[in-house]
């Protein structure tokens, strides 16, 4: 049984620093790994896609890398903001196309002014 | 505008309420999920429409009803609730390729917050 796990569960740092947030997963036999962020009561958007054959995905100051053969992804923020505010959750698609997605807990990101 | 609604956005109910949650996607996937997030605890998916067919119940409480009219519309019933059912309730959609069968990226719904008394 597939199993996420994101640690620390809260994070909090002062603006402009970068960061990074980890997520680890039991089974390596996967077909991607997303990173979401989710606003205090609202829905998920999805941030990046790494398809098992690819090493690392980018967009603008984010950029989220996969390690499949220790299980672990990590997602880079670069020159931190207060609007990066938010809980960030790791989704990994086990093996086969069409099989669910297994959520870590999420990690809640506090960027200080 | 994630293209996903959900209505109502929250919802008190006692534990003897009959009521429904709602979503509708205006993406023309041809799947749709629910899941339920509770605090401290990740997503746990608790229904797949593929096709406006249930491909998958991860052994749901039968207090929790889905309905799936058509591939744009998602209903969840809920009757005789529990306190413990009390969570964010999400709803997603996705495009599934029938040819290779690959899925595409889920779109989350805002979500409803349920509270059971």
């Amino acid at each position: 049984k597939q199993e996420v796990t994101q640690i620390p569960a809260a994070l909090s740092v002062p603006e402009g620093e970068n960061l990074v947030l980890n997520c680890s997963f039991t089974d390596s036999a996967i077909y991607n790994l997303q990173w979401f962020r989710q606003d205090p009561g609202k829905g998920l958007t999805s941030l990046l896609l790494i398809q098992s054959s690819q090493r690392e995905q980018t967009s603008g100051r984010l950029n989220a890398s996969l390690d499949k053969s220790s299980g672990r992804s990590t997602l880079y923020i670069a020159a931190s903001q207060p609007g990066d505010s938010a809980t960030y959750l790791c989704a990994v698609r086990s093996s086969g196309a069409n099989s669910k997605l297994t959520f870590g807990k999420g990690i809640t990101l506090s960027v200080r002014p | 505008e994630t293209g996903v609604t959900q209505t109502p956005r929250h919802l008190v109910m006692g534990m003897t309420n009959k009521k429904s949650l709602k979503c509708e996607q205006h993406l023309g996937h041809n799947a749709m999920y629910w899941y339920k997030q509770s605090a401290k605890k990740p997503l746990e998916l608790m229904f797949v429409y593929s096709l406006e067919e249930r491909v998958e119940n991860n052994s749901v409480p039968s207090r929790f009803s889905p309905e799936c009219p058509n591939s744009s519309h998602l209903f969840l019933h809920l009757h005789t609730l529990q306190p413990e059912d009390s969570a964010l309730y999400l709803c997603a959609s996705s495009q599934i390729r029938t040819s290779g069968g690959v899925t595409d990226t889920q779109y989350f719904g805002p979500g409803t917050r349920l509270t059971v008394l």
